[in-house]
């Protein structure tokens, strides 16, 4: 039923840019019925919804980060991408990529996550 | 900004019938899904709006939603359901995830 997989730095100072990839796998990021999704959880916390990314190049993000964050998809490399600019301590937390299906927004498919520590 | 209220924590004993709410304005007008988060996992989806419960998911789990309430029920709770639950819609062009409920059983 397919896989993601996020990848990217552990560690990023802070005032520098947080950069994180997700590849697909088991199916396409050209498939119009879902949209590709950022969603983060700082530890011991909650899920934040970040932001997404459809193939047809809409997207939308979570007004709290809004000028910061920055999504983007490759379908020719089967992937999509995270950069947020300007982290701080706060940013630090578990970032997922997961696929949502555009008519109902069910989160049907989630990557295992990879932990992001702002620190200098 | 739409708010979805979970309480923090729910304990039952095993056996017994857990019943996890979510709370939002008008919120039975729109689709609420329910994840599973197990410590150290990713969520999983255990159950959506229309009822549909992944493969492993057992149908002890199931959901109803009206007027501002929506409820994920979990019948005969078993220790192997002892996580984070948290409840998800989508409101004027953004998601929204309720605060998370612990489930802890007895």
């Amino acid at each position: 039923q397919g896989q993601l997989q996020e990848s990217g730095p552990g560690l990023v100072k802070p005032s520098h840019t947080l950069s994180v990839s997700c590849a697909v796998s088991g199916g396409f990021t050209y498939d119009s019925s879902y949209y590709w999704t950022w969603i983060r959880q700082s530890p011991g916390k909650g899920l934040e919804w970040l932001g997404y990314i459809h193939s047809r190049g809409s997207s939308s993000s979570n007004p709290s980060l809004r000028g910061r964050i920055t999504m983007s998809i490759d379908t020719s490399k089967n992937e999509f991408y995270l950069r947020l600019t300007s982290v701080t301590a706060a940013d630090s937390a578990m970032y997922f990529c997961a696929r949502e299906e555009v008519t109902t927004s069910l989160f049907d498919l989630w990557g295992q996550g990879i932990l992001v520590t702002v620190s200098s | 900004s739409y708010v979805l209220t979970q309480p923090p924590s729910v304990s039952v004993a095993p056996g017994e019938t857990a019943s996890l709410t979510c709370g939002g304005q008008n919120l039975g007008t729109k689709s609420v899904h329910w994840y599973q988060q197990k410590p150290g996992q990713a969520p999983v989806v255990v159950i959506s709006h229309h009822g549909y419960r992944p493969s492993g998911i057992p149908d002890r789990f199931s959901n109803s939603n009206s007027d501002n309430t929506a409820t994920l029920t979990v019948t005969g709770v078993e220790a192997g359901d002892e996580a984070d639950y948290y409840c998800q819609v989508w409101d004027s062009a953004r998601v929204v995830f309720g605060g998370g409920t612990k489930l802890t059983v007895l």
